[in-house]
């Protein structure tokens, strides 16, 4: 089975801090992705990465960074963390075959971050 | 551009009662897949189902159905018998495109309630 850990089910931090969130996945996926939740907008795409070092801005990146230093390892990076970045955050990973594919996304099981 | 449209907020039924929740979606693409995910309580995304644009048989899994109609750009989803245990929110998603990180859509989910 595919696991994708994500490091903290739930976070508090303040204004204007910087805040890492770490996502790990098991199954030597290429794409790694991170997404928000928020009631009534569904998943919104904030990053996502085909490849070691790459990364390609999705829907709503701004206010947000990625890494990808390892293949299994894809961190969502806050600069400087504001209030209107509460929310749940959910990372997901994929194999990618090279062709067309759109295999399923395997989710964790997100981090609710809370902004003060 | 892409969209997805689940016009249903939340629904409440009662234990073994039928239930369909409605997926609408738009694409230009004529290649494309269609997905449906579960977010039981516990926050995790369940993959349920892919579908692509050339296949427009229905799929019927134990108490779980799709109809996919390309006439009206829809991809239902029914629930036989509907359990407790069902209870989650249930997310529409589409993906157009041959690569394979090309970027998911999501609807804003339908919450489903059984009540025992």
């Amino acid at each position: 089975d595919v696991k994708v850990t994500q490091s903290s089910r739930y976070l508090v931090k303040r204004t204007g801090e910087k805040v890492f969130l770490e996502c790990v996945q098991d199954m030597d996926h290429e794409n790694m992705f991170w997404y928000r939740q928020d009631p009534g907008l569904g998943l919104r795409l904030i990053y996502f990465s085909y490849d070691v070092k790459m990364k390609e801005k999705g829907d709503i990146p701004e206010g947000y960074s990625v890494s990808r230093e390892k293949k299994e390892r894809f961190s969502l990076i806050l600069e400087s963390a504001s209030t209107n970045q509460t929310s749940m955050y959910l990372c997901a990973s994929s194999p990618g075959t090279g062709g067309y594919s759109n295999q399923p996304q395997h989710f964790g099981d997100g981090t609710r971050l809370s902004i003060l | 551009a892409q969209k997805v449209t689940q016009a249903q907020t939340e629904i409440s039924v009662v234990e073994k009662e039928d239930v369909t929740l409605d997926c609408v979606y738009e694409t230009r693409d004529t290649t494309y897949y269609l997905f449906w995910y579960k977010q039981p309580p516990s926050g995790e995304l369940v993959f349920l189902i892919r579908r692509n644009s050339f296949d427009e048989q229905n799929e019927i899994s134990g108490r779980y159905s799709w109809n996919f109609q390309k006439s009206t750009s829809s991809f239902n989803f029914t629930i036989t018998a509907s359990q407790v245990v069902d209870s989650a929110v249930y997310f529409c998603a589409l993906s157009e495109g041959l690569s394979s990180a090309s970027k998911i859509i999501f609807g804003s989910g339908t919450r489903l309630s059984i009540r025992p």
